[in-house]
């Protein structure tokens, strides 16, 4: 059953902790995003990887990190200089092409929660 | 530049009626068009999409959405709104070989 799996559901984390999404797909695509969500916001984009070991700053990639060591694997790390983290984050993964292609399909989400 | 507008952050409707819900974007490039369903504490589920072709576009559960060039709009339509649509609707474009950009979202409420 391909699709992008993102763990935890829930985090929770206190002031000045950093702290790691996970987020893997199985879709074999080379694309992915990370996206924040904020009520009445949408989605903003924070990183994005067009392919492996190489990935480029969003709109809001202050405070956060990536890395993408491997193909399904995108994992995001919310560190202490990131001033509002709560917040839900999804993981969207994309395989460029055109067409039928250039589609984002989303993961579940990890809601974090700054204690 | 390229941007999203859902015009409406809250639309209501009676169970039975048309739900519409208005996408208008801004693109240098002709783009492809999304639209996506969220339910509460969940990921983005795909809708529909247009990339060319047919402007009328059907999608899952019912919906469909129609490009309008002229008018740079990409509304969504249901003929007959039920309980379970009730969810936070996203419109998005893909300028082709550029990121995604996101509407803020139209909240769908459904009236029994």
């Amino acid at each position: 059953d391909g699709g992008i799996t993102q763990s935890p559901k829930y985090l929770f984390r206190k002031e000045g902790q950093n702290v790691t999404l996970s987020c893997e797909q199985n879709l074999n695509h080379d694309a992915m995003y990370w996206y924040r969500q904020d009520p009445g916001q949408g989605l903003r984009l924070i990183y994005y990887s067009q392919i492996v070991n190489d990935f480029q700053k969003g709109d809001i990639a202050e405070g956060y990190s990536v890395s993408r060591e491997k193909k399904e694997s995108f994992p995001l790390t919310v560190t202490s200089a990131q001033k509002n983290p709560t917040a839900f984050y999804l993981c969207a993964s994309s395989q460029p092409g055109g067409g039928s292609t250039d589609t984002q399909y989303f993961g579940p989400g990890t809601r974090l929660t700054v204690l | 530049a390229q941007s999203v507008t859902q015009l409406g952050s809250h639309v209501s409707v009676s169970e039975g009626a048309l739900v519409l819900l208005r996408c208008n974007y801004s693109s240098s490039v002709p783009p492809y068009l999304f639209w996506y369903v969220q339910y509460p504490n969940q990921g983005l589920q795909l809708l529909l999409k247009y990339t060319t072709g047919a402007t009328l576009v059907k999608g899952i559960n019912g919906f469909e959405a129609e490009f309008k060039k002229s008018e740079t709009s990409f509304h969504l339509t249901k003929p007959s709104a039920h309980m379970s649509d009730a969810a936070e609707y996203f419109c998005a474009v893909f300028p082709r070989g550029n990121q995604f950009y996101f509407g803020t979202g139209t909240s769908l409420t459904v009236i029994p």
